[in-house]
C-alpha cells in the first residue's frame, strides 16, 4: 500500500463550484500534512500546510485533516479556470522526509 | 527575490552515460531536496541536503548521489542511465530552521529524457 494515495482524475468542474480533492495515507507517523499545486510544465507550489486535525482556511482555500481516519481534503471554493492544475497532496515525517500523493489533474469549466 | 533554478531544463542521454544536474537554491537557504517525478510514480523523494551533509535519502539506488557545496548549490549524479531514468527532476530549497522545512520552494525542473 502507498503511504498516500489520491485519485488521478482528472477531475473536471464547472467555474465557481466548489472542488473537493481528497487524499488517504496509511503511516500514522506523518507529522503534518501539505497541499501542492503543479501547473503543467512548472514546479509545485506549496499552497497550504497543516499540522494537526481540523480545518485550515486561507482564502478560497480550506485544508482538513482526519488523523482518526488517516483522511485529508482540499477544497477550493469559488473555482476558477486559472485554478485547472494537477494538486499533490503530501505527509511530512519528523525528519522532514515527506511523500507525495501521485496528484489528482483538476480542469475547471469555462 | 530569485527562485530556485535549475540546469539545464533538457536533456537527452542515452543509455549508460551519465549525467549532473545542477540546483541554485533561493538565496539564504540551506536545505536543497531532489526529487524524481514520472507519470507512473508521482513525485518521488531522492535525497535532502543541508550544510553540504546529506541529511535524508529515499529509496533509490546507488546510480544516484548528490553533492553540496558551501554555497548551498547543489548538483545530483546518475551513473549508468536506465530507460527508466527518464523523468522530471525537481529541486526544492528551504530555510530548514526548525518548523520552516515544510515551505519548500520548487524549481521548474529537469527533464531528462534517456533513449
Amino acid at each position: 500500500q502507498k503511504e498516500v494515495e489520491q485519485d488521478p482524475g482528472p477531475l473536471s468542474v464547472p467555474e465557481g463550484a466548489i472542488v473537493s480533492l481528497n487524499c488517504t495515507y496509511s503511516n500514522s507517523a506523518f507529522q503534518y500534512f501539505m497541499w501542492y499545486r503543479q501547473y503543467s510544465r512548472k514546479g509545485p507550489e506549496l499552497l497550504m500546510y497543516t499540522y494537526s486535525s481540523g480545518n485550515k482556511e486561507d482564502g478560497r482555500f480550506t485544508a482538513q485533516v482526519d488523523k482518526s481516519s488517516k483522511y485529508i481534503s482540499l477544497f477550493i471554493r469559488d473555482s476558477q479556470p486559472s485554478d485547472s492544475a494537477t494538486y499533490l497532496c503530501s505527509g511530512g515525517y519528523r525528519d522532514d522526509k515527506i511523500i507525495f500523493g501521485k496528484g489528482t489533474r483538476l480542469h475547471i469549466l469555462p | 527575490k530569485a527562485g530556485v533554478t535549475q540546469t539545464p531544463r533538457y536533456l537527452i542521454k542515452t543509455r549508460g552515460q551519465q549525467v549532473t544536474l545542477s540546483c541554485s537554491p533561493i538565496s539564504g537557504h540551506r536545505s536543497v531536496s531532489w526529487y524524481q517525478q514520472t507519470p507512473g510514480q508521482g513525485l518521488q523523494f531522492l535525497f535532502e541536503y543541508f550544510s553540504e551533509t546529506q541529511r535524508n535519502k529515499g529509496n533509490f539506488p546507488g546510480r544516484f548521489s548528490g553533492r553540496q557545496f558551501s554555497n548551498s548549490r547543489s548538483e545530483m549524479n546518475v551513473s549508468t542511465l536506465e530507460l527508466g531514468d527518464s523523468a522530471l527532476y525537481l529541486c526544492a530549497s528551504s530555510l530548514a530552521n526548525g518548523r520552516e522545512k515544510e515551505t519548500q520552494y520548487f524549481g521548474p525542473g529537469t527533464r531528462l529524457l534517456v533513449l
